[in-house]
């Protein structure tokens, strides 16, 4: 088993529609879960950034992180054609030697007009 | 634009060569981190350096080695190239070594033929 598993899609949804996407781990280690959108041939893009368990939202783009259930969503509301890319979770644990981060697949987006 | 920099943007060599890919981190990050990114494996972490210091090493061959200088900017070296190394090279710089957020360069691609 993956520390890390993400569907990798693709997701097909029309323009306006609310988006979710979401990782599951198996590391109980992990504390620090983000996610990085990615465009084709580019670089990930850091979107969000979270600690523990809760939710933080960011215009469009709330993160949730469920640690009882390992569990994390990325949810986008509005969706955009310009949110077409591919969204990566990542994570990492707290101690030292603990900072680089673990992936997720990817899931490539596709948003209609 | 993250500030992260890396050349050359594309590499195309042939099996059993060594090349060099080069990282300049944004202006005031001390820590540098590579990453791997093949359509198999998903983005894997490779070796992180703090301060010219190497602090943590993940899948990294011993075909691969990396260094800081004291300038901060970071060089990546694989050597006895394989076909399996073609790939995107990331590299990702964080302000110190910790939870801090990784902000990631545009990558570079390898083919090796």
């Amino acid at each position: 088993q993956k520390e890390v598993e993400q569907d990798p899609g693709p997701l097909s949804v029309p323009e306006g529609a609310i988006v979710s996407l979401n990782c599951t781990y198996s590391n109980s280690a992990f504390q620090y879960f983000m996610w990085y959108r990615q465009y084709s041939r580019k670089g990930p893009e850091l979107l969000m950034y979270t600690y523990s368990s809760g939710n933080k939202e960011d215009g469009r783009f709330t993160a949730q992180v469920d640690k009882s259930s390992k569990y994390i969503s990325l949810f986008i509301r509005d969706s955009q054609p310009s949110d077409s890319a591919t969204y990566l979770c990542a994570m990492r644990g707290s101690g030292a030697g603990s900072y680089q981060l673990t992936f997720g697949k990817g899931t490539k987006l596709s948003v209609i007009p | 634009d993250s500030g992260v920099t890396q050349t050359p943007k594309h590499l195309i060599t042939a099996t059993g060569q060594r090349v060099t890919l080069r990282c300049s981190p944004r202006s005031g990050d001390l820590s540098v981190y590579w990453y791997q990114q093949s359509l198999d494996q998903g983005l894997q972490f490779l070796i992180q350096y703090y301060n010219g210091e190497e602090r943590a090493k993940g899948n990294i061959l011993e075909r691969f080695s990396a260094q800081q200088f004291p300038d901060l900017h970071s060089e990546l070296n694989l050597s006895s190239l394989e076909l399996g190394d073609s790939a995107l090279y990331f590299c990702a710089s964080s302000v110190r070594v910790g939870p801090y957020e990784q902000y990631f360069g545009p990558g570079t691609r390898l083919t090796v033929t």
